[in-house]
């Protein structure tokens, strides 16, 4: 089965730009989450989609968002570019085998990221 | 909000000591993951821990789940160059869906 794949891998934009990333899930994966990777901040959650519907966010500001098709391909946008946007986009997708169990989490399956440099 | 640290930040090794991480989180965690990192890669999940006290071992990695729920430790015996890596732990957003907080990683390095 092929793994979750993002384009584009490396991207260079100017500040006040704009990005829109891809992500294609695993084959069956429902669940697709966003994370940024940054040196100072780590592994932050930005949001995760599921059957087309965002199910959680984090605490990035509104420039940031995104969006899941039907097929369960996702994509984020960054709009205003800021040099702090400079980041490793993850995105992660899962298949949704919890069963209804509250205390297990699905295991995330990482794409190799989009490296967004932001001049 | 939630936290979760880890420590140390960074480790090195030799070839054949042994290497440990803790990761504690600000909240009781109904489960934890573990990942691993290469250099220039994506994480990779390692394992899941869900019961109170639970340890298990995947080889010469030991994981371990704090009888709080609030901690864990992982432990790799006799560390190898292909351990290179930054090992995070992640907990679950109590809300639902998919949402981890990840540890702040641990680096580890390998030297001959």
């Amino acid at each position: 089965k092929a793994g979750v794949t993002q384009t584009p891998r490396y991207l260079i934009k100017t500040r006040g730009q704009q990005v829109t990333l891809s992500c294609s899930p695993i084959s069956g994966h429902r669940s697709v989450s966003w994370y940024q990777q940054t040196p100072g901040q780590g592994l932050q959650f930005l949001f995760e989609y599921f059957s087309e519907t965002q199910r959680n966010k984090g605490n990035f500001p509104g420039r940031f968002s995104g969006r899941q098709f039907s097929n369960s391909r996702s994509e984020m946008n960054v709009s205003t570019l800021e040099l702090g946007d400079s980041a490793l986009y993850l995105c992660a997708s899962s298949l949704e085998l919890r069963g209804g169990r509250e205390d297990i989490t699905d295991t995330q399956y990482f794409g190799p990221g989009t490296r967004l440099t932001v001049l | 909000g939630q936290q979760v640290m880890q420590i140390p930040q960074y480790q090195h090794v030799q070839e054949g000591e042994d290497f440990t991480t803790y990761c504690n989180s600000s909240t009781t965690l109904s489960n934890i993951q573990w990942y691993k990192q290469r250099p220039g890669g994506h994480p990779v999940f390692l394992i899941q821990l869900v019961k109170s006290g639970e340890v298990k071992k995947q080889k010469r990695l030991t994981f371990q789940f704090g009888e709080a729920k609030k901690n864990s430790s992982l432990h790799i015996t006799a560390t190898q160059t292909t351990d290179v890596g930054t090992y995070f732990c992640a907990g679950p957003y109590t809300g639902g869906g998919n949402k981890l907080t990840f540890g702040t990683g641990t680096q580890l390095k390998v030297e001959l």
